[in-house]
């Protein structure tokens, strides 16, 4: 079965400071990955997705995901923080071929610092 | 260019009633998802649906829990004599036919609280 790890439940970081946010997975071939962002009280956005191709995936917002398939790994970064940027992160994994359910992480709550 | 729309945005019951969430696809897309967000937790899918058909159920709760997609009018989840453990955030996603998960845009939920 597949599965979705995000080791850190909160990280705090300065407005300006960079940030990583970690994802691994557990799947037996390369799944299709997906980061969402969930603003309190409201409903998810997709930031960006990869199945296939250049590992450096660019989202929106500023933000971008790197695959390492040896690492089973999916982690997201931002070079440069905003304010805005507070929010809870998850990372999903869905079947190769897309299938149509996606597992998700647990998720990373940011917090960024003024 | 609507999103996924969810009504209601929040919804109150009482131990032992019934809850109706509502979800109705953006324009074009003919499948619909149900996932459920308990507290501190990621979210698990529950349902997948296609015009009057239940494709994927596997993530349903097995008694109280149902799910529908009519031919007109929006996906509707019914839970049944809710309890407190039901107090969740329960999104819906749609995506156009063939793209699966690669495709979906979620709503901005409901949120149930069960007193």
């Amino acid at each position: 079965a597949q599965s979705v790890t995000q080791p850190d439940i909160h990280i705090t970081v300065s407005e300006g400071a960079s940030l990583e946010l970690r994802c691994n997975y557990s799947y037996g071939a390369t799944p299709y990955l997906f980061w969402y962002v969930q603003s309190p009280g409201q409903g998810l956005q997709l930031l960006l997705k990869y199945f296939s191709g250049d590992t450096l995936v660019q989202g929106i917002k500023g933000f971008e995901a790197e695959f390492k398939r040896s690492q089973s790994s999916f982690n997201l970064r931002k070079p440069s923080v905003h304010w805005s940027d507070a929010a809870e992160y998850f990372c999903a994994v869905g079947p190769t071929g897309g299938g149509n359910k996606l597992t998700f992480g647990t998720g990373t709550q940011l917090k960024v610092e003024l | 260019n609507a999103g996924v729309m969810q009504n209601p945005r929040h919804l109150v019951r009482r131990r032992g009633q019934e809850a109706r969430l509502r979800c109705s696809p953006m324009k074009g897309h003919s499948h619909v998802y149900w996932y459920r967000q308990l507290p501190e937790e990621g979210l698990k899918f529950m349902v997948y649906l296609q015009k009057e058909n239940i494709i994927d159920e596997s993530g349903m709760p097995k008694e109280r829990f149902s799910a529908e997609f009519p031919k007109e009018g929006p996906s509707i989840l019914r839970i049944q004599q809710v309890v407190r453990g039901d107090s969740a955030a329960y999104f819906c996603a749609s995506s156009p036919p063939v793209q699966g998960s690669y495709g979906y845009t979620f709503g901005s939920g409901t949120r149930l609280t069960v007193v």
